[in-house]
Parts: structure tokens; C-alpha cells; sequence
């Protein structure tokens, strides 16, 4: 067990809806990144958030937005959702005094697309 | 800009059989180096890191060396088992981008152990 939390485990919604994924760090991290795993992609950095800041930008859409709460926990919201999201959504956490430059992940949550 | 490219999967071993999956990245100046593993269903864990040239990560038996004159983190395993059935993942994180250490992965090799 990593310690990060994810939820839902599993999202199933239709092209054009508008989801949310939630994450919970570690205990002591402040940093979250989000990574999308997709067959034609691979695993991709989204975004990353460091104690409630915004602190880098990778392949994101623009439909796409995050961010982190005051308890530092992050939300991914996912809109407009076309059949291309559907993928395997990771966030993972970091950044702090017991992280040793490493990431932890999260289980993952599997968003399918109809 | 940052890239890893690995080993194309899948890969079938026999119980017992020597591993190697290659990895070759390319960074501007020091990056970190990672290997993954991700079995079935599950999310990402990390299995070695290195963090400077000729550093030797190692767990559960595979190992890896920073070789930074051929910029490569070849995974190595002297016999693997059934358990190591899984995808493997390396990646690279640039401390360059300052606090930003996202990861740049490659595209990830399936390994299946036959008994």
C-alpha cells in the first residue's frame, strides 16, 4: 500500500459528460501529480500541484483542469469528455521529508468512456 | 527535451532465466533515473532508482546501473519467477525542472514468466 488514495476505482460515463477524479497524498507530501496511462499514449504527466499551487503543466487538455485543496488533497476535472479520455487516470505524490525525490502512485482510476 | 526508450515487449522468459530490459534516455544535464513495475490491476510501483552517474540501484534482485557514457538503466535479473510477471516501466525525472519532478516514462515492457 502506497498510501495515496484514489476514488472512484472505476468511472463509466457517456462522451460529453463531465467527471471528477479525487486523490489523497501521503502523509507529509505536498506535492500531487497526475498521469494519464492510455494502449495508444503510454503513461503521460498531466499536471503537478505542490502545496496547493500549480507548479508544472505537461500534455493536459484544455478540457482537463486540477487542483489542490488546503488539506492537500487534489481533484482532476475531466469535461466534455470524448471517447479518446477513456484511460487509466494515476495520481501520485511526493515532495516530502520522507520522499527522497520519489513518487508513490495511487491505484488508479479506470475512466471509460461511451 | 526529456525521453526514455525501452525495450519493445512483450517478453516470455522461462522460470529461472537471466532478464535484461533496456533503457536509454535522453536529458539535459543530471536526471534521476526509475524503474517501475506495475502487475495486473495495479497501480505503479517503484522498484530501483539511481540519482547519479555509476550509482547501482537494486531490489528483490534486479538491478540496475546509472551508466551515464551511454546514457542507459538496463533492468537486470539473474533468474527471474513466476511472481515477476508484470509490465516494467523506466523513467527519468529532470532536476533541472527544479521542484517540478514530473516523470517522463517509457512506453513499457510486458514481462511474462513461464513456470
Amino acid at each position: 500500500d502506497s498510501g495515496v488514495t484514489q476514488t472512484p476505482k472505476h468511472l463509466i460515463t457517456a462522451t460529453g459528460q463531465r467527471v471528477t477524479l479525487r486523490c489523497s497524498p501521503r502523509s507529509g507530501d505536498l506535492s500531487v501529480y497526475w498521469y494519464q496511462q492510455s494502449l495508444d499514449q503510454g503513461l503521460q504527466f498531466l499536471i503537478q500541484y505542490y502545496n496547493g499551487e500549480e507548479r508544472a503543466k505537461g500534455n493536459i487538455l484544455e478540457r482537463f483542469s486540477a487542483q489542490q485543496f488546503p488539506d492537500l488533497h487534489s481533484e482532476l476535472n475531466l469535461s466534455s469528455l470524448e471517447l479518446g479520455d477513456s484511460a487509466l487516470y494515476f495520481c501520485a505524490s511526493g515532495g516530502g521529508a520522507s520522499s527522497y525525490n520519489e513518487q508513490f502512485f495511487g491505484p488508479g482510476t479506470r475512466l471509460t468512456v461511451l | 527535451g526529456n525521453s526514455v526508450t525501452q525495450m519493445e515487449g512483450p517478453v516470455t522468459l522461462s522460470e529461472e532465466a537471466f532478464l535484461t530490459i533496456n533503457c536509454t534516455y535522453t536529458a539535459t544535464g543530471y536526471p534521476s533515473l526509475f524503474w517501475y513495475v506495475q502487475y495486473p490491476g495495479e497501480g505503479l510501483q517503484l522498484l530501483l532508482k539511481a540519482t547519479k552517474a555509476d550509482d547501482k540501484g537494486s531490489n528483490k534482485g534486479f538491478e540496475a546501473t546509472y551508466r551515464k557514457e551511454t546514457t542507459s538503466f538496463h533492468l537486470e535479473k539473474g533468474s527471474v519467477q513466476v511472481s515477476d510477471s508484470a509490465v516494467y516501466f523506466c523513467a527519468l525525472s529532470n532536476p533541472l525542472s527544479g521542484s517540478a519532478r514530473q516523470l517522463t516514462f517509457g512506453s513499457g515492457t510486458q514481462l511474462t514468466v513461464l513456470p
